[in-house]
């Protein structure tokens, strides 16, 4: 059983388009997380939600819009895609401030 | 805002030789985490120190957080081709009420030449 999980993968799409990421806990966790990892291996807080409510919101272009239908998911959404958000995307839910990263999505913006 | 500074960026060392890296904060943290990132996977959570002075070990791979809690260390002991991948430290700083931020440094690169 993946503990958190993420779709897709990969993702390649053109400057423009807007596209969705999909995170998923099975660890009952209250506190989700999404983090922007570039090339250089830099870990980016971007949101975090705790028990569907926002409370950490880094500064981000509001083309990104991460949004939680319930404790469990956390899903983030962009908009216009552009060159600089290529990178990985990974999704986090943590309890007792322990992170559990889930495998990243890796987006390429041609 | 808060930052944890991390050096080095990269080291490279023979399979068998030691490794360490460091954190530092310019202000007092609450507690410290350490992740390890492989090559094309997530961060792992190694550990977490919390009290001032904290030595912790997981076999070859020691922990140390400062006495005034603004630096921590991770040391591996004769290092072999599986412990490649990237360090990250993670500080974490009690604002009061809840705060769920941990902020990263920016991670050593350990290579191990077999």
């Amino acid at each position: 059983d993946t503990a958190v999980s993420q779709t897709p993968k990969y993702l390649v799409t053109q400057m423009g388009n807007d596209k969705s990421i999909k995170c998923e806990q099975n660890l009952g966790h209250d506190t989700m997380y999404w983090y922007k990892q570039d090339s250089k291996k830099f870990l980016k807080i971007m949101f975090s939600y705790n028990n569907k409510e926002l409370i950490i919101n880094e500064t981000v272009p509001n083309r990104f819009s991460p949004k939680s239908p319930d404790k469990a998911h956390l899903n983030l959404h962009i908009n216009s895609l552009e060159l600089g958000d290529s990178a990985v995307y990974f999704c986090a839910s943590s309890q007792a401030k322990t992170q559990y990263f889930g495998p990243g999505t890796r987006l390429l913006v041609l | 805002g808060q930052q944890v500074m991390q050096i080095p960026q990269y080291q490279h060392v023979q399979e068998g030789e030691d490794f360490t890296t460091y954190c530092n904060s310019s202000t007092t943290l609450s507690n410290i985490q350490w992740y390890k990132q492989r090559p094309g996977g997530h961060p792992v959570f190694l550990i977490q120190l919390v009290k001032s002075g904290e030595v912790k070990k997981q076999k070859r791979l020691t922990f140390q957080f400062g006495e005034a809690k603004k630096n921590s260390s991770l040391h591996i002991t004769a290092t072999q081709t599986t412990d490649v991948g990237t360090y990250f430290c993670a500080g974490f700083w009690d604002s009061g009420g809840s705060n769920y931020k941990l902020t990263f440094g920016k991670g050593t690169l350990l290579t191990v030449n077999p």
